[in-house]
């Protein structure tokens, strides 16, 4: 069955400390993994991609990495900040029919 | 480029009352899709369209129809609206199968 869990399901640090989310998939065939943000009563926005090839790849104070092998992907949040306080969703697609397999997200809380 | 725009932003339903949720793209995008977003749960694809005139079933349909008569529109129809189709629907869009998805901004949908 194809599946994508993440964890924690909510983690909660001081303003200026890093942490790293993580993403395990079971999705087959593998097209592309991404990591979206989810402002609170906002929809998703794409933060990372990551193709079967690729290791590591970085958005600012984000850095994705993406084992392949062992269908595993981490999300690094450096220096954070009150704004990245928001829940942050990884996305497998190529699996199946519907093509996008969402995961149930990691809500982050950064407190001043 | 306004991207993904869905209206109404909240609505309350009685039980058996029927709505149309709007969901317009200004990116030209072939791939249109409907998700609902339960507390604590992944999204869940309720129909898409690959293009105009062309629409699937996802992995959550029943009680929900759409419509694609254009490429910049894709109405989510619900019929005999149930408590149990209380959620938040995002509509989201993208350029190819597998490709980065722009989300709207939701719709809060309360059935009592």
């Amino acid at each position: 069955k194809n599946q994508v869990e993440q964890s924690p399901q909510s983690l909660i640090i001081l303003e200026g400390k890093n942490c790293t989310l993580q993403c395990n998939y079971t999705v087959s065939p593998f097209s592309n993994l991404r990591w979206y943000k989810q402002d609170t009563g906002r929809g998703p926005v794409s933060l990372t991609i990551m193709t079967f090839s690729e290791n590591t790849k970085s958005n600012g104070r984000y850095t994705a990495t993406l084992d392949a092998d062992t269908k595993q992907s981490s999300l690094h949040i450096t220096a954070s900040q009150l704004s990245d306080s928001a829940s942050y969703i990884c996305v497998v697609s190529g699996g199946g029919t519907y093509k996008y397999i969402f995961g149930t997200g990691t809500r982050l809380k950064v407190l001043a | 480029n306004a991207g993904v725009t869905q209206t109404p932003k909240f609505r309350i339903l009685k039980i058996g009352q029927s709505m149309t949720l709007q969901c317009t793209q200004d990116m030209n995008h072939n791939y249109m899709y409907w998700y609902r977003q339960d507390p604590g749960m992944g999204l869940k694809l309720i129909y898409y369209s690959v293009g105009a005139g062309i629409t699937d079933k996802g992995e959550v349909p029943n009680g929900y129809n759409v419509s694609r008569s254009t490429t910049e529109d894709f109405p989510l129809r619900l019929e005999l609206a149930a408590p149990s189709q209380t959620s938040v629907y995002f509509c989201a869009s993208s350029w190819d199968t597998g490709g980065e998805q722009y989300f709207g901004p939701g719709t809060r949908l309360t059935v009592t």
